[in-house]
């Protein structure tokens, strides 16, 4: 199965420590994703990348949040100095930007500030 | 983004027809009606979409009113596994700054039992 994959799937760390994900998107696909998750609610856009840039940022994403999309194929986000309120399932998506050509998930990575 | 409104829950019985509402009725013309569904601890997965004509794949029918302000998908016979939160998207037209941002609502719970 090539779906998009993301790694670590759990992640558990002390407030205030950094912690970087990996997402790596269906092969063919230009557009890359990143969404976050609360409990009980829909995933809320952060911010994507068409190839290597950045092309949009959601006001979610605050100055300790980074994304980065290096050579146009594999991105990480960053969170530096972890709060309680970025425990959060964390998801990455990524799409074909042709046409009208659907998004596809990856399962996600939990978040758990201790 | 047009608003979509569904349904807070439904119930469905193994193997019957599951059929899921949306309203939409601010969607411009060109754009798209999308379907994703949520199991528990999973990433959203991709369904079905379309833009007028009533659409069919492996996993569901996408049926389009005529006047483009609502859709139902239909899952044709509904087994366990199909139990979910389901969610109806209008996302941004491609060429706009927010292309591909998918604005993800409460979705509708779909319990499939016995």
């Amino acid at each position: 199965d090539t779906g998009v994959s993301q790694d670590p799937r759990h992640k558990i760390t002390k407030r205030g420590q950094n912690v970087t994900f990996r997402c790596d998107p269906i092969s063919e696909h230009n557009r890359l994703y990143w969404y976050r998750q609360t409990l009980g609610q829909g995933p809320e856009f952060l911010t994507y990348f068409q190839n290597e840039a950045q092309l949009e940022k959601s006001r979610l994403l605050s100055d300790r949040f980074s994304a980065e999309r290096p050579k146009g194929s594999f991105s990480t986000l960053e969170i530096q100095r972890t709060e309680q309120g970025d425990s959060a399932m964390y998801l990455c998506a990524s799409s074909s930007d042709r046409g009208n050509q659907p998004q596809h998930f990856g399962d996600g990575t939990r978040l758990s500030i201790l | 983004d047009a608003k979509t409104t569904q349904p807070t829950s439904m119930d469905c019985a193994e193997g019957r027809a599951a059929n899921l509402p949306c309203n939409h009725s601010t969607i411009s013309g060109n754009e798209y009606v999308y379907w994703y569904r949520q199991i528990h601890s999973q990433g959203p997965q991709y369904i079905i979409h379309g833009l007028k004509n009533n659409e069919t794949n492996e996993m569901a029918s996408l049926i389009i009113t005529e006047d483009r302000k609502s859709s139902t998908l239909i899952l044709p016979h509904a087994t366990l596994r199909d139990t979910a939160v389901y969610y109806c998207i209008v996302p941004p037209l491609a060429g706009g700054t927010s292309y591909g941002k998918l604005t993800f609502g409460q979705g509708t719970i779909l319990t499939v039992h016995p």
